[in-house]
């Protein structure tokens, strides 16, 4: 089957400090990326969907000058996320999808826990 | 609108069978996902039905009514490595995925 992979696994960086998360897809060409975050106990929340070579789409309320997304090709998809908080404390899922192949499933990568403290 | 639902926690016994329900509602639809989530792991694909029936996988089974707007997960013969959050998500006319806030299912012996 396919497969996401995510680095780092977990990450535990200072405030103020900026971190990148890098999603790739490994054995397909993913035309879509998606960003979620899930915080303890809670559900997932879709940041932003990602298309090759394009910008990013945010959901609302999401700030896209903090959370800098970058899908340069059709395997990566990084996420930064810029003067991290405290609150941005949180779990990063990335997951892709190749629309051309007639499959509709999103693989999700592993995910990366981030602390900020 | 866009809305989907599903139970917040059930429980249920080692060995026995449970049925998780979703219901939702949209204009557009392109199918219905059920996905795994063990605490502190990324989500893993259980199901897509896209036609109204039955489909059956192994201990799995997924059903899905387009004209009611409604779909289940049946899993039988428990495990206790089934504790987990189930999440269902239908995907609209966009190809996004709408997601259900997870049912977390905790089975006991």
């Amino acid at each position: 089957g396919a497969v996401v992979s995510q680095h780092p696994s977990w990450v535990i960086c200072k405030s103020g400090t900026s971190v990148k998360i890098e999603c790739r897809s490994l054995d397909f060409q993913a035309t879509t990326m998606f960003w979620y975050r899930q915080f303890p106990k809670q559900s997932l929340m879709l940041m932003a969907t990602s298309n090759e070579g394009s910008k990013a789409t945010y959901e609302q309320g999401v700030e896209k000058d903090k959370f800098l997304i970058n899908h340069a090709s059709l395997t990566l998809s990084t996420l930064t996320v810029t003067s991290a908080h405290p609150e941005d404390s949180s779990f990063y899922i990335c997951s892709a999808r190749d629309l051309t192949s007639g499959i509709y499933e999103q693989y999700f990568g592993p995910g990366t826990r981030l602390t900020v403290t | 609108g866009q809305n989907i639902d599903q139970p917040t926690e059930m429980t249920a016994t080692e060995g026995a069978i449970v049925q998780i329900n979703c219901t939702y509602q949209t204009s557009g639809f392109n199918g219905l996902f059920w996905y795994q989530q063990h605490a502190g792991e990324a989500p893993t694909f259980l199901s897509y039905n896209v036609l109204d029936g039955l489909e059956e996988k192994g201990r799995f089974s997924s059903f899905l009514s387009r004209s009611k707007g409604y779909s289940y997960l049946l899993l039988k013969e428990l495990q206790m490595k089934d504790s987990a959050s189930y999440l269902c998500a239908f995907m609209d006319s966009n190809y996004q995925l709408i997601w259900g806030a997870g049912t977390k299912l905790i089975i006991k012996p």
